[in-house]
Protein backbone atom coordinates (compact mmCIF):
# COMPACT_ATOMS: atom_id res chain seq x y z
CA UNK A 1 0.00 0.00 0.00
CA UNK A 2 0.94 3.40 -0.76
CA UNK A 3 2.99 4.66 2.25
CA UNK A 4 4.05 8.89 3.36
CA UNK A 5 6.28 9.10 5.76
CA UNK A 6 7.61 12.45 7.68
CA UNK A 7 9.46 12.82 10.84
CA UNK A 8 7.08 12.55 13.43
CA UNK A 9 9.51 14.38 16.02
CA UNK A 10 9.08 18.30 16.21
CA UNK A 11 12.03 20.01 14.54
CA UNK A 12 13.79 22.88 16.41
CA UNK A 13 15.49 25.37 15.45
CA UNK A 14 17.40 28.54 15.94
CA UNK A 15 15.72 31.65 14.46
CA UNK A 16 17.74 32.20 11.09
CA UNK A 17 18.86 28.89 10.55
CA UNK A 18 17.52 26.54 7.58
CA UNK A 19 15.15 24.66 8.30
CA UNK A 20 14.97 20.65 6.00
CA UNK A 21 11.97 18.82 6.03
CA UNK A 22 12.24 15.15 4.86
CA UNK A 23 9.23 13.38 3.08
CA UNK A 24 9.60 9.83 1.88
CA UNK A 25 7.25 7.70 -0.05
CA UNK A 26 6.87 4.24 -1.21
CA UNK A 27 4.86 2.04 -3.30
CA UNK A 28 3.80 5.29 -5.23
CA UNK A 29 4.49 7.03 -8.31
CA UNK A 30 3.55 10.56 -7.80
CA UNK A 31 2.66 12.93 -10.98
CA UNK A 32 3.40 16.13 -8.25
CA UNK A 33 3.75 16.61 -4.55
CA UNK A 34 2.80 19.87 -2.79
CA UNK A 35 3.62 21.23 0.35
CA UNK A 36 1.04 23.07 2.84
CA UNK A 37 1.47 24.77 6.04
CA UNK A 38 -1.18 24.14 9.15
CA UNK A 39 -1.71 26.30 12.17
CA UNK A 40 -3.03 24.61 15.67
CA UNK A 41 -6.79 24.28 15.23
CA UNK A 42 -6.89 25.71 11.69
CA UNK A 43 -6.62 23.89 8.28
CA UNK A 44 -3.68 23.31 5.92
CA UNK A 45 -2.63 26.17 3.77
CA UNK A 46 -1.01 25.18 0.38
CA UNK A 47 2.69 26.56 0.00
CA UNK A 48 4.41 25.17 -2.69
CA UNK A 49 3.83 22.49 -5.94
CA UNK A 50 6.28 20.13 -7.61
CA UNK A 51 5.91 17.94 -10.69
CA UNK A 52 7.85 14.88 -11.27
CA UNK A 53 9.60 16.48 -14.31
CA UNK A 54 11.27 19.05 -11.71
CA UNK A 55 13.92 18.71 -9.53
CA UNK A 56 13.86 22.20 -7.61
CA UNK A 57 11.20 24.79 -6.85
CA UNK A 58 11.61 27.86 -5.09
CA UNK A 59 9.39 30.60 -3.72
CA UNK A 60 10.57 33.45 -1.58
CA UNK A 61 12.17 31.47 1.40
CA UNK A 62 11.21 28.70 0.56
CA UNK A 63 12.39 25.52 -1.59
CA UNK A 64 11.42 22.20 -2.25
CA UNK A 65 13.51 19.22 -4.37
CA UNK A 66 11.75 16.08 -5.14
CA UNK A 67 14.12 12.94 -6.05
CA UNK A 68 11.60 10.54 -7.76
CA UNK A 69 14.86 7.88 -7.87
CA UNK A 70 15.04 8.32 -4.31
CA UNK A 71 11.31 8.86 -3.47
CA UNK A 72 11.96 11.94 -1.51
CA UNK A 73 11.42 15.44 -1.20
CA UNK A 74 13.00 18.04 0.85
CA UNK A 75 11.29 21.47 2.10
CA UNK A 76 13.55 24.15 3.35
CA UNK A 77 12.89 27.36 4.88
CA UNK A 78 15.83 29.74 4.78
CA UNK A 79 16.40 32.98 7.11
CA UNK A 80 13.94 30.65 9.80
CA UNK A 81 11.72 33.03 11.99
CA UNK A 82 9.34 31.95 14.60
CA UNK A 83 6.32 32.73 12.26
CA UNK A 84 7.39 29.76 10.20
CA UNK A 85 7.05 27.73 13.62
CA UNK A 86 3.62 25.31 12.64
CA UNK A 87 3.24 22.03 11.03
CA UNK A 88 4.30 20.69 7.51
CA UNK A 89 2.03 18.42 5.37
CA UNK A 90 3.43 16.83 2.08
CA UNK A 91 0.94 15.60 -0.28
CA UNK A 92 1.13 13.38 -3.37
CA UNK A 93 -1.31 13.46 -6.64
CA UNK A 94 -1.51 11.38 -9.93
CA UNK A 95 -2.57 12.41 -13.07
CA UNK A 96 -5.80 11.44 -12.70
CA UNK A 97 -6.59 14.75 -10.02
CA UNK A 98 -8.91 13.22 -8.21
CA UNK A 99 -7.40 12.89 -4.53
CA UNK A 100 -3.97 13.75 -2.59
CA UNK A 101 -2.34 11.64 0.03
CA UNK A 102 -0.82 13.50 3.26
CA UNK A 103 1.86 12.58 5.28
CA UNK A 104 1.35 12.89 8.96
CA UNK A 105 3.21 15.63 9.34
CA UNK A 106 5.86 17.62 10.60
CA UNK A 107 6.00 20.10 13.47
CA UNK A 108 8.75 22.91 13.13
CA UNK A 109 9.23 25.40 16.22
CA UNK A 110 11.96 28.13 15.65
CA UNK A 111 13.06 29.42 18.60
CA UNK A 112 14.26 33.13 19.03
CA UNK B 1 -14.22 37.59 -0.11
CA UNK B 2 -14.35 34.58 -1.68
CA UNK B 3 -13.48 30.99 0.66
CA UNK B 4 -14.49 27.86 2.36
CA UNK B 5 -16.88 28.03 5.62
CA UNK B 6 -17.25 25.30 7.53
CA UNK B 7 -19.69 25.71 10.60
CA UNK B 8 -20.21 24.78 13.65
CA UNK B 9 -16.02 25.28 14.21
CA UNK B 10 -16.94 22.84 17.37
CA UNK B 11 -19.75 20.23 17.58
CA UNK B 12 -20.44 17.84 20.29
CA UNK B 13 -22.30 14.03 20.02
CA UNK B 14 -24.13 11.73 22.31
CA UNK B 15 -23.82 8.24 21.51
CA UNK B 16 -26.31 6.99 18.80
CA UNK B 17 -26.78 10.26 17.54
CA UNK B 18 -26.39 11.63 13.50
CA UNK B 19 -24.69 15.17 13.46
CA UNK B 20 -23.67 16.99 9.99
CA UNK B 21 -20.99 19.31 9.36
CA UNK B 22 -21.83 22.27 7.02
CA UNK B 23 -19.36 23.21 3.77
CA UNK B 24 -20.02 25.93 2.01
CA UNK B 25 -17.85 27.51 -0.64
CA UNK B 26 -18.25 30.63 -3.43
CA UNK B 27 -14.93 30.00 -5.36
CA UNK B 28 -16.73 28.22 -7.91
CA UNK B 29 -14.90 25.06 -7.28
CA UNK B 30 -16.20 22.06 -9.03
CA UNK B 31 -14.75 19.50 -6.83
CA UNK B 32 -15.14 19.53 -3.31
CA UNK B 33 -13.38 16.76 -0.47
CA UNK B 34 -13.72 15.88 3.21
CA UNK B 35 -10.61 14.73 5.23
CA UNK B 36 -10.59 13.48 8.95
CA UNK B 37 -7.64 14.12 10.90
CA UNK B 38 -6.72 12.39 14.31
CA UNK B 39 -3.55 13.85 16.62
CA UNK B 40 -0.37 13.69 15.26
CA UNK B 41 -1.93 11.74 11.59
CA UNK B 42 -2.42 12.90 8.09
CA UNK B 43 -5.46 13.74 6.63
CA UNK B 44 -7.48 10.90 5.88
CA UNK B 45 -9.94 11.18 3.22
CA UNK B 46 -13.59 10.47 3.37
CA UNK B 47 -15.53 11.58 0.31
CA UNK B 48 -15.19 13.73 -2.81
CA UNK B 49 -17.12 15.16 -5.55
CA UNK B 50 -16.31 16.54 -8.76
CA UNK B 51 -19.23 17.61 -9.84
CA UNK B 52 -23.15 18.33 -8.33
CA UNK B 53 -25.23 15.02 -7.40
CA UNK B 54 -22.40 13.10 -7.68
CA UNK B 55 -19.94 11.59 -5.25
CA UNK B 56 -17.53 9.11 -4.27
CA UNK B 57 -15.73 7.15 -1.40
CA UNK B 58 -12.76 7.95 -0.07
CA UNK B 59 -10.56 5.66 2.09
CA UNK B 60 -12.44 5.76 5.21
CA UNK B 61 -16.20 5.89 4.27
CA UNK B 62 -17.68 3.78 6.35
CA UNK B 63 -20.13 5.52 9.06
CA UNK B 64 -20.53 8.74 6.88
CA UNK B 65 -22.72 10.14 4.03
CA UNK B 66 -22.67 12.84 1.67
CA UNK B 67 -25.00 15.26 -0.46
CA UNK B 68 -24.13 17.10 -3.49
CA UNK B 69 -27.14 19.42 -4.50
CA UNK B 70 -25.69 22.74 -5.19
CA UNK B 71 -22.12 23.09 -5.90
CA UNK B 72 -21.37 25.64 -3.00
CA UNK B 73 -22.73 23.11 -0.75
CA UNK B 74 -20.74 19.76 0.70
CA UNK B 75 -22.96 18.57 3.91
CA UNK B 76 -20.84 15.79 5.79
CA UNK B 77 -22.88 13.63 8.05
CA UNK B 78 -21.27 11.48 10.37
CA UNK B 79 -24.31 9.13 11.55
CA UNK B 80 -24.35 6.56 14.67
CA UNK B 81 -22.45 3.40 12.64
CA UNK B 82 -19.25 5.68 13.04
CA UNK B 83 -17.67 4.05 15.93
CA UNK B 84 -14.88 6.02 16.48
CA UNK B 85 -16.46 9.89 15.30
CA UNK B 86 -14.16 12.31 17.08
CA UNK B 87 -11.63 14.02 15.24
CA UNK B 88 -11.05 17.42 13.24
CA UNK B 89 -12.80 17.37 10.21
CA UNK B 90 -11.52 19.36 6.97
CA UNK B 91 -13.19 20.08 3.86
CA UNK B 92 -11.48 21.36 0.78
CA UNK B 93 -12.36 22.37 -2.78
CA UNK B 94 -9.95 23.05 -5.87
CA UNK B 95 -10.72 24.53 -9.45
CA UNK B 96 -7.63 22.55 -11.04
CA UNK B 97 -7.65 19.43 -9.51
CA UNK B 98 -4.28 19.98 -7.86
CA UNK B 99 -4.12 22.67 -5.20
CA UNK B 100 -6.62 22.16 -2.48
CA UNK B 101 -7.96 24.90 -0.69
CA UNK B 102 -9.04 23.72 3.35
CA UNK B 103 -11.79 25.53 5.46
CA UNK B 104 -11.04 26.22 9.00
CA UNK B 105 -12.47 22.78 10.17
CA UNK B 106 -14.86 21.38 12.58
CA UNK B 107 -13.94 19.49 15.73
CA UNK B 108 -16.24 17.11 16.97
CA UNK B 109 -16.24 15.40 19.55
CA UNK B 110 -18.24 12.14 21.29
CA UNK B 111 -20.00 13.05 24.76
Amino acid sequence: SQKIEQNSEALNIQEGKTATLTCNYTNYSPAYLQWYRQDPGRGPVFLLLIRENEKEKRKERLKVTFDTTLKQSLFHITASQPADSATYLCALGNNAGNMLTFGGGTRLMVKP
Amino acid sequence: DGGITQSPKYLFRKEGQNVTLSCEQNLNHDAMYWYRQDPGQGLRLIYYSQIVNDFQKGDIAEGYSVSREKKESFPLTVTSAQKNPTAFYLCASTIDRVRQFFGPGTRLTVL
